[in-house]
C-alpha cells in the first residue's frame, strides 16, 4: 500500500540558508499535518491543511511557511535557518472525512550547521 | 485547545507481565484518541484509535486501550508484555472537526526486561 513520502530524507544546511521539505500524502487523503520533533521530544504540531486549505496552526515560526498544492502534495519552506531548527520533520496524512488515523512519513532529518 | 498528558516518563515491566501506559486528555467536544509507537530514528506507527462506540478498543500487536469519558483517560494496556514492545509510546488527541491539530503527549518510554 502507498505510504506518505517525504523528501529529502536528510538535509544539511548552514545558518541563514533556506530549506524546502516536500510531502506526498497517501492518495485520496484530505488532510496533511507537519510536525517538528527534537531529540528526545514529542512531535510538535506546526500546521495542517484540509482539502488544500490551511486548517489549523501550531507552533510554526514566522520564518516557516507551508502550502498544499492542487495535486495534494505539501511543502514546508524554512528560511533564515537557525541551529535550533535542527530536528526531525514529519509529515502525516489522514482522511478526516472517513475518520482514519494519521499515517506518518519517515521524516526529514534537518541539520543546521 | 486540545492537550494530552502522559504522567510517566518511563514504565518498566518484566516480560510476561501486564503493562499500562497512562494518558489523559483535554479537548472541546468529542475526542478522537490515538496511540502511536516510535522506535529510534523512525517514524510514528499507529497502534489503535477511539472515535466512537465501544470504550475498549483493540489494536495492533495485542495492545488495547480503554476510553473513560468521566476520567478523560485513554490508557494503553497489554496483558503480557514482550521485550520487543520496548519503545517510545505517544498518546494523541484531536477534536472532531476535520483538519484540526493532532496533538501529542510528551511520550512514555516502555522498557520490558527479560
Amino acid at each position: 500500500a502507498a505510504g506518505v513520502i517525504q523528501s529529502p530524507r536528510h538535509l544539511i544546511k548552514e545558518k541563514r540558508e533556506t530549506a524546502t521539505l516536500k510531502c506526498y500524502p497517501i492518495p485520496r487523503h484530505d488532510t496533511v499535518y507537519w510536525y517538528q520533533q527534537g531529540p528526545g521530544q514529542d512531535p510538535q504540531f506546526l500546521i495542517s491543511f484540509y482539502e488544500k486549505m490551511q486548517s489549523d496552526k501550531g507552533s510554526i515560526p514566522d520564518r516557516f511557511s507551508a502550502q498544499q498544492f492542487s495535486d495534494y502534495h505539501s511543502e514546508l519552506n524554512m528560511s533564515s535557518l537557525e541551529l535550533g531548527d535542527s530536528a526531525l520533520y514529519f509529515c502525516a496524512s489522514s482522511s478526516d472525512r472517513e475518520n482514519t488515523e494519521a499515517f506518518f512519513g519517515q521524516g526529514t532529518r534537518l541539520t543546521v550547521v | 485547545a486540545q492537550s494530552v498528558a502522559q504522567p510517566e516518563d518511563q514504565v518498566n515491566v518484566a516480560e510476561g507481565n501486564p503493562l499500562t501506559v497512562k494518558c489523559t486528555y483535554s479537548v472541546s467536544g468529542n475526542p478522537y484518541l490515538f496511540w502511536y509507537v516510535q522506535y529510534p530514528n523512525r517514524g510514528l506507527q499507529f497502534l489503535l484509535k477511539y472515535i466512537t462506540g465501544d470504550n475498549l478498543v483493540k489494536g495492533s500487536y495485542g495492545f488495547e486501550a480503554e476510553f473513560n469519558k468521566s476520567q478523560t483517560s485513554f490508557h494503553l494496556k497489554k496483558p503480557s508484555a514482550l521485550v520487543s514492545d520496548s519503545a517510545l509510546y505517544f498518546c494523541a488527541v484531536r477534536a472532531y472537526q476535520a483538519g484540526t491539530a493532532l496533538i501529542f503527549g510528551k511520550g512514555t518510554t516502555l522498557s520490558v526486561s527479560s
